[in-house]
């Protein structure tokens, strides 16, 4: 069954800190990986994307890992701020489709506290 | 400017009412699909559209109905709305003709059936 899990569920830091959510995903055949982020009342909006040969990309302060072989990935935000609170959603599809299926995860809830 | 658009924004109604959730996009992109996410929960499909009179049922199954007479105009509609309707709905669409293309999301709509 493909599957997108995300952890932690929760995730309260202090404004600059840096930190990672982690992703783990059984979707296959693999298309790509992309991050989003959602703040509270809106639409996910894309932060990176990665295909099956990308190990890292970052944009801006955010990097995103890939680890095809243990289907894993990871999203590091450096020097948090205020408006980093978000719910940050691991999004997996597959080729397989011409619809181009998207598997979600459940989403990490970050929380930057001044 | 190129988006997508959703209206209204939020929703609050009685039950037995008719109602119709409106998404436009302006960027031309062929598929389209609605989501239902409550909170702290993954996104899931409940309805998509490959394109002008294409439209297909996704995995959650749903009360609701979609219609796609314009490429550019996705509407969702609940005949008689009750309280286990009461749910985020979020508008998508991707463009590119296979496969896993971004799909952009629009500020979604929040329904509340008394």
């Amino acid at each position: 069954k493909n599957q997108v899990e995300q952890s932690p569920q929760s995730l309260i830091i202090l404004e600059g800190k840096n930190c990672t959510l982690q992703c783990n995903y059984t979707v296959s055949p693999f298309s790509n990986l992309r991050w989003y982020k959602q703040d509270t009342g809106r639409g996910p909006v894309s932060l990176t994307i990665m295909t099956f040969s990308e190990n890292t990309k970052s944009n801006g302060r955010y990097t995103a890992t890939l680890d095809a072989d243990t289907k894993q990935s990871s999203l590091h935000i450096t020097a948090s701020q205020l408006s980093d609170s978000a719910s940050y959603i691991c999004v997996v599809s597959d080729r397989g489709s011409t619809l181009g299926r998207l598997y979600f995860g459940r989403g990490t809830q970050l929380t930057v506290w001044p | 400017e190129a988006d997508i658009y959703q209206t209204p924004r939020y929703l609050v109604i009685g039950t037995g009412k008719k109602i119709t959730l409106e998404c436009s996009q302006t960027m031309g992109h062929d598929k389209m699909y609605w989501y239902q996410q409550d909170p702290g929960m993954e996104l899931h499909l409940i309805h998509y559209s490959y394109g002008v009179n294409s439209t297909e049922k996704g995995d959650l199954s749903s009360e609701s109905t979609v219609s796609r007479i314009r490429t550019e105009h996705f509407p969702l509609t609940l005949e008689s709305a009750r309280p286990s309707h009461t749910s985020q709905y979020l508008c998508a669409s991707s463009g590119g003709a296979q496969g896993a293309g971004e799909q952009f999301f629009g500020p979604g709509t929040r329904l509340t059936v008394l």
